[in-house]
């Protein structure tokens, strides 16, 4: 069966400082992998999405860059962090056999801007 | 662009009492429509899908959704709620945006709290 895991699970870091958020899917191949921020009522945000190795899709401008330098790894980066960056980040995956545009989501890393 | 609208950002109920979350969409053609669940402290997991066919889908936990395409909606039921519904709901839609692409948009959640 397919799992993903995200770590770290939580995080503080002091402004300025770099960011490295890791997602890894098992159990399957060629996701489709997704990073979203959620924030209290405002839902879930998408960062990015990967459709492949190398290939990375942003969706909103920011201080943050995503990577995926394996078919099952997904990493979400910045080299100088904002108070702003401060939330719940969620990586998700999407297989492409039999889609059914179902995602699954890892537990998330809830990062601490101070 | 296309967009999801819950339009409710926190109901509170008692238990035992009927339950509808709404959701309405943007866009007129084809969509696959979906509601997750963020149980306190736990991950995203869905709850029900609607893809085509019959518009009434049955989820789990006793939850189900009714798609009317007339009216762009696609609402959450439950007859009756119990303590352990309590959670943080969210509607989505995936369209196709292009040849093998889609999109997919959540709404921005409606968070339940069921009172024992």
């Amino acid at each position: 069966s397919q799992t993903i895991h995200q770590w770290p699970a939580t995080l503080v870091q002091p402004v300025g400082s770099p960011l490295s958020l890791e997602c890894t899917v098992e159990g399957t191949s060629n996701p489709n992998l997704y990073w979203y921020r959620q924030a209290a009522g405002r839902g879930l945000q998408l960062l990015f999405y990967s459709v492949g190795i190398g290939q990375i899709s942003s969706e909103v401008p920011q201080n943050l860059s995503a990577s995926r330098p394996q078919d099952r790894q997904f990493i979400l980066s910045s080299k100088k962090l904002l108070l702003s960056d401060s939330g719940f980040y969620l990586c998700a995956w999407r297989g492409l056999a039999g889609y059914t545009g179902e995602l699954f989501f890892g537990e998330g890393s809830r990062l601490t801007v101070l | 662009a296309q967009s999801v609208s819950q339009h409710n950002h926190h109901v509170i109920l008692s238990e035992a009492a009927s339950l509808e979350l709404g959701c309405n969409y943007s866009y007129g053609g084809t969509v696959n429509l979906f509601w997750y669940v963020q149980y306190p402290g736990q991950h995203l997991q869905l709850l029900l899908k609607y893809f085509s066919g019959d518009p009434l889908v049955k989820g789990i936990k006793g939850f189900e959704a009714e798609f009317i395409k007339s009216k762009f909606s696609f609402n959450l039921r439950k007859p009756s709620v119990q303590w352990s519904d309590t959670a943080e709901y969210f509607c989505a839609v995936i369209r196709r945006s292009g040849a093998g692409s889609y999109q997919l948009t959540f709404g921005k959640g409606t968070k339940l709290s069921v009172i024992p």
